[in-house]
């Protein structure tokens, strides 16, 4: 069935250090891959996007790569800083567009 | 452009009453998402439209939830009767067509006593 599973639940970097959030999805018709931060209170915002024709996309310190073979992509942050505290969503369309998010990825960026 | 807009933005209200959340999307954008979200269970969708007719509702929780689109700009979605179980903050989403962006709504936190 549709499915997006997110690992980690939680995550806590030191300030400077990277991170690195990883989802997987179940349909392989899947084709476009959003990356949303939520800060507390606040409504999902898109960061970054990949499309399935590409495996890398970088924005300044945020970068995301795509593994269609083994069906995951993940969310790379360079140099944390606290202002990167939030929750992350990753989300994968179904073949009937349908848009299915992972659970969330609590980031904590400790000073 | 203002955005996607959401009202009301809380909504408190007793169990058994009706319930009626209202999104307006950004003009332009064709297809249309609610979402609710808990702590429990994350951001889950309930019911999509594209052109206003509505593609999957799969995810509305039961026959007390129903959520209408009569035109390209207005979106409601209804409960009745309520449940305290349903206190989350729901959200609406808006998006210009496939493999784009979904633009979300500040939302409506419900509170259901």
């Amino acid at each position: 069935g549709e499915n997006v599973e997110q690992h980690p639940s939680t995550l806590s970097v030191q300030e400077g250090d990277s991170a690195v959030i990883k989802c997987t999805y179940s349909d392989s018709a899947s084709n476009y891959f959003p990356w949303y931060k939520q800060e507390l209170g606040k409504r999902p915002q898109l960061i970054i996007d990949i499309r399935s024709n590409v495996g890398e996309k970088k924005d300044q310190r945020i970068a995301v790569t795509l593994n269609k073979t083994a069906k995951h992509f993940s969310l790379h942050i360079t140099e944390t800083q606290p202002e990167d505290s939030a929750v992350y969503f990753c989300a994968a369309p179904t073949s009937y567009d349908k848009v299915i998010f992972g659970p969330g990825t609590s980031l904590s960026v400790i000073p | 452009d203002a955005g996607v807009i959401q009202s009301p933005r809380h909504e408190v209200t007793e169990m058994g009453q009706e319930v009626t959340l209202r999104c307006k999307p950004i003009s332009g954008h064709n297809s249309l998402f609610w979402y609710r979200q808990t702590m429990m269970r994350g951001l889950e969708l309930l019911i999509y439209f594209n052109n206003n007719v509505p593609i999957d509702d799969s995810g509305m929780p039961e026959d007390r939830f129903s959520a209408k689109m009569p035109n390209a700009s207005f979106s409601t979605l209804k409960i009745q009767p309520s449940e305290p179980r349903d206190s989350a903050v729901y959200f609406c989403a808006s998006r210009p067509g496939q493999l784009n962006e979904q633009f979300f709504g500040p939302g409506t936190r419900l509170t259901v006593l």
